[in-house]
């Protein structure tokens, strides 16, 4: 079976705290993708990768960083972080534009 | 920047009727169109994806596709209270991998 791998399920941080979330892929994908999903807003890109060592910018950058050092992880990191980052957040990756594989995401509050 | 709109529900649909779900997009170079499943406390799964006008059939699920229009539905056949969940349209230019989701339409079967 396909899997991605989100490090933790829930997550609770301070204000002005640096988060890292982790996502782990098993497919030899070169996408992977960092979503961010709120109450009537949607699923919203944040940041996604094509390739190790490369990223570009989604919808919503602000706030947010990546690292893709190798192939099969791609880190979201929470610089400082602020209540309105507080968020369920979706890793995901693909080989092509079809299918996303999504991880089982996770929401982090912050405080 | 691309705008994909559906109507955010809930939709209530009796068991065994057929359920119609419905998605607009605002840019007219889209060219793949996908509709993904969420259950409630899970992560999106993909179910159907169309790429050329009319419709495509898998199973009990229809989506249809109406470039000149501009929208992409997809139809339940024989609804079960197992199809009960949110449901996602996307859609992506041809060969780029970022695709753009809908804030997705909650469907409630009734049993």
């Amino acid at each position: 079976d396909v899997k991605v791998t989100q490090s933790s399920r829930y997550l609770v941080k301070r204000t002005g705290e640096k988060v890292f979330l982790e996502c782990v892929q098993d497919m030899d994908h070169e996408n992977m993708f960092w979503y961010r999903q709120d109450p009537g807003l949607g699923l919203r890109l944040i940041y996604f990768s094509y390739d190790v060592k490369m990223k570009e910018k989604g919808d919503i950058p602000e706030g947010y960083s990546v690292s893709r050092e190798k192939k099969e992880r791609f880190s979201l990191i929470l610089e400082s972080a602020s209540t309105n980052q507080t968020s369920m957040y979706l890793c995901a990756s693909s080989s092509t534009y079809e299918k996303l594989f999504f991880g089982s995401g996770t929401q982090l509050s912050v405080l | 920047q691309k705008e994909v709109e559906q109507n955010s529900g809930p939709l209530s649909v009796p068991e065994g009727a057929i359920a119609s779900l419905n998605c607009t997009y605002s840019d007219r170079v889209s060219q793949s169109f996908f509709w993904y499943r969420q259950y409630s406390g899970k992560s999106p799964e993909l179910i159907m994806s169309i790429y050329s006008n009319g419709d495509k059939e898998d199973g009990r699920f229809t989506a249809q596709l109406n470039k000149a229009s501009q929208y992409v539905s997809l139809l339940i056949r024989d609804s079960q209270p197992s199809d009960s969940a949110t449901y996602l349209c996307a859609v992506n230019d041809f060969g780029n991998e970022k695709l753009t989701f809908g804030t997705g339409t909650r469907l409630t079967i009734i049993p």
